[in-house]
């Protein structure tokens, strides 16, 4: 059962690339959150999207709701961006979670 | 302000023991979220909250299982007669609104370890 699919699962980059993460899903959703979550489990909520796309600093956002598709976008990526980034979709009350894709940035 | 606050931040366990685990959500917020994060896995809804009632508990694994906030504000996770395959991270999330897809605060999480 995996309503939510994730890649790359892990992916290493040097400082400076553009990074790009997907999010497929198979439900049909109120809305789909990008969420960072560093080592010791802090969960902190990067955006919640609906449609179209959102920017905050260096993230970038991106759904497509009739390809139930969205993109993660990191751009200069930085050592501190190093975390594990986790989609997630919501129906209703429910929350369904990618297994998450592991960064690692590179000075 | 406050975020969300869970305790014990972590715990071991013996297999057999009740455990107990506790959240403090943002002060007002309406919505309250268990969720359960295997190791190497993205977290699992467990069960859902709004005010004291308890709307939603499909995701909780077992009877052995059982979440209650009985004045809207904080809540508690009982596991009852814990397993090995309990061991996991309890997130614990709020949200001053209604429903799941409107932003959501997480707790740091309670390490459960079970021997």
């Amino acid at each position: 059962k995996n309503e939510v699919e994730q890649s790359p699962q892990n992916l290493t980059a040097q400082e400076g690339e553009f990074i790009t993460i997907n999010c497929s899903y198979s439900v049909g959703i109120s809305a789909l959150h990008w969420l960072q979550q560093h080592p010791g489990g802090g969960i902190v909520s990067l955006f919640m999207l609906s449609s179209g796309k959102k920017k905050h600093g260096r993230l970038i956002a991106t759904i497509n709701i009739q390809e139930k598709h969205s993109s993660l976008h990191i751009t200069a990526s930085h050592p501190r961006d190093s975390a594990v980034y986790i989609c997630a979709v919501t129906t209703g009350n429910q929350f369904y979670f990618g297994t998450g894709t592991s960064l690692t940035v590179i000075p | 302000g406050a975020g969300v606050s869970q305790s014990p931040r972590y715990k071991v366990a013996k297999r057999g023991q009740d455990v107990a685990l506790r959240c403090d959500p943002i002060s007002g917020h309406v919505s309250l979220f268990w969720y359960q994060q295997a190791l190497g896995q993205g977290p699992e809804f467990l069960t859902y909250f709004q005010n004291e009632a308890q709307l939603d508990k499909s995701g909780l694994p077992s009877d052995r299982f059982f979440a209650e906030r009985p004045e809207g504000s904080v809540s508690t996770l009982k596991i009852q007669r814990t397993q090995q395959e309990d061991s996991a991270v309890y997130l614990c999330a709020s949200s001053s609104r209604r429903l799941a897809h409107n932003e959501q605060f997480f707790g740091p999480g309670t390490r459960l370890t079970v021997l």
